[in-house]
């Protein structure tokens, strides 16, 4: 089975960094996936890893480590508009449906 | 806008009513799935369609609970003799087939009295 497992909440300032961490156990590995949700929205996609190492992506970098069964999701320059949840998330089986971890609320705060 | 949709965006019924929700995927993606989201929590799979194929159901789709996608493009899903515990956020995500990306509709949040 899946197992995920992230921080509840976190908060920082604004202007800061922040890493928000991920941890999983999967039967099988097929990459890792962060989403954010502002309150009452959708998730929208923010990063996909499949290989060990750092992606960066403008203010945004996501970290895996395969053999650690770890990921990061490493925010800079925080706005205010970075206040929401963070998900991590894992496709399972062969039809690729997303498991996702309870989500990690972030509060930036001036 | 060429994204993912749903409608309604917010449904409010009394309890033992039926409701039914509509989702309308990218246009290309033939790969449709509903996930249901509660308070505090991440997104749960529910069901996925391969065009019009129902390959997968979770354990948490009871008999009350029904999908379609009858021609491969747009989605359904019925919830007959709605329970308070059905209130939740009913997202919608499509994908291209070998692609792992899913793309999210904006949800339909049902309450139930």
């Amino acid at each position: 089975g899946q197992n995920i497992d992230q921080p509840t909440e976190m908060t920082a300032t604004e202007g800061a960094i922040v890493q928000i961490n991920c941890t999983y156990q999967t039967s099988g590995f097929n990459g890792l996936f962060w989403y954010q949700q502002h309150a009452g929205e959708a998730p929208t996609f923010l990063s996909y890893n499949v290989l060990d190492g750092l992606e960066e992506k403008g203010r945004f970098s996501s970290f895996l480590s395969r053999s650690k069964g770890y990921s990061y999701l490493l925010l800079k320059e925080l706005q205010m508009k970075d206040s929401a949840s963070y998900l991590c998330a894992v496709p399972s089986g062969g039809y690729n449906k997303l498991i996702f971890g309870a989500g990690t609320r972030l509060a930036v705060h001036p | 806008d060429t994204g993912v949709s749903q409608d309604p965006r917010h449904k409010i019924t009394k309890r033992g009513q039926n409701v039914t929700f509509r989702c309308d995927p990218i246009s290309e993606h033939n790969r449709l799935y509903w996930y249901r989201q509660t308070l505090g929590q991440g997104p749960e799979f529910l069901t996925y369609f391969q065009n019009e194929a129902q390959l997968e159901k979770s354990r948490l789709l009871s008999d009350r609970f029904s999908a379609e996608r009858p021609k491969g493009s747009f989605s359904t899903l019925e919830i007959q003799r709605t329970e308070q515990g059905d209130s939740a956020m009913y997202l919608c995500a499509s994908s291209l087939a070998g692609a792992y990306e899913q793309f999210f509709g904006p949800g339909t949040r049902l309450t139930v009295l």
